[in-house]
Formats: C-alpha cells, structure tokens, sequence
C-alpha cells in the first residue's frame, strides 16, 4: 500500500486554465502539506494542514487553493494556471504538528505531480 | 532569505567517502533532518540529530554542531546509487529545506 498517494502524475495543460491536484495519505498522521520544486530542485513549502485546519500559508498566489476535507485528504486546486507554476508540486505528512514539535518531524513524501503548463 | 546553506554540487569517487554541509541560522531551531532525493523521486528521511555530535546508521552518518549552526552529512563506502540530491532541514516550526546539494559518484 502507498503511503502518500498523489494523482495525478503527470499533467499538461494551457495557461489559463483550472486544475487540481489530489493527496491521501493512510500513515493516519494529523499534518499533510503542498511542496513546489522548480526546475533548479528548490523545495518550497506552500501550504500545510494539521487535522483539516490551515496551519502554514506561505506566500503563494491566491490562485492556489488547498482543501482538506478530512486529515488524511489535502487537495490542491490552481486557478488561471501561469506558464511559472509549471514545476513537480509534492505532497507529504507528518505525525507531528510542524510548530509544536520539537522531534525529527519526518515527512512521508508522495511521488509528486508533476505539472506543465503551455 | 535562505536560511540553510548547502554547496550545490559535490562528485566524489566509488568506494570513497563524501561529506556534505549544512549552515543554519539559528533564530528558530530544533534539530537538523537529511532528506536524500534521486532524479525524478520523492525526498526520503534519512536522519535526525538533536544534539551535538555524530549518528551513525549503516554507511550513513550525521553530525551537528550548535555552537557553530553546522551540520554534515558523510556517506561512506560510496556507491553508484548514493547519486542524488541532499536535503538538509531545521524543523522548526515548518519544515523549510535548504538549497540541497547534488551528488555525483562516479567510478
């Protein structure tokens, strides 16, 4: 069974248009998160949800909208898709709370999505 | 800023061994984490230091100093394999990863 899942894994698309990306998790932790990496490697924390509550909102356009509808689900929607936001975005989870937590926080990465836009 | 630092690209030979550093800032720190991730993979942990000193786990290790908010990694017994980018994070608050470091092992 995968641990972090995240759909799709590939996804082309035209500037301009909506789409969405999905997570879940079954490691039954109570933080999940949204990571860009660009084309230079750079990891970028975007969003991060502890039990369905928005925890870390990094500054990232309002164009992304992430969703958690219950702690294992983070979804992530992008509006008005930027010829920029082309890059592999990654989900993962935590058991710990990432402000309370002074342990290792080890994150359980999906396999990534990755998103072109044209 | 950038608050972690770590050299973009190291080659080291197979069979050798390969130390790659991390430099924080110390506003905000809890212990340093090692992420390894291969080319088109997802980041792996690898390991966590708390306190100062070395964590061995197999041909793995991994050091932090907090009086001088620095940490390495060292693989040893280096195998064509270990080529991949590492991640150094300071788990405070949320996870922020350094710039990463891009090993090549070569024969």
């Amino acid at each position: 069974d995968t641990a972090v899942s995240q759909t799709p894994k590939y996804l082309v698309t035209q500037m301009g248009n909506d789409k969405s990306i999905k997570c879940e998790q079954n490691l039954g932790h109570d933080t999940m998160y949204w990571y860009k990496q660009d084309s230079k490697k750079f990891l970028k924390i975007m969003f991060s949800y502890n039990n369905k509550e928005l925890i870390i909102n990094e500054t990232v356009p309002n164009r992304f909208s992430p969703k958690s509808p219950d702690k294992a689900h983070l979804n992530l929607h992008i509006n008005s898709l930027e010829l920029g936001d082309s890059a592999v975005y990654f989900c993962a989870s935590s058991q710990d709370h990432p402000r309370l937590g002074s342990g290792a926080n080890v994150l359980t990465f999906g396999a990534g999505s990755r998103l072109t836009v044209l | 800023g950038q608050s972690l630092e770590q050299p973009s690209e190291v080659t080291a030979v197979e069979g050798a061994i390969v130390q790659m550093n991390c430099t924080y800032q110390t506003s905000g720190f809890y212990g340093l984490s090692w992420y390894q991730q291969h080319d088109g993979g997802a980041p792996t942990f690898l390991s966590y230091n708390a306190l100062d000193g070395l964590e061995e786990t197999g041909r793995f290790s991994s050091f932090l100093s907090r009086s001088d908010s620095y940490g390495y990694l060292l693989l040893q017994e280096l195998q064509m394999k270990d080529s991949a980018s590492y991640f150094c994070d300071r788990g405070y608050q949320k996870v922020t990863f350094g710039t990463g470091t891009k090993l090549q092992v070569i024969p």
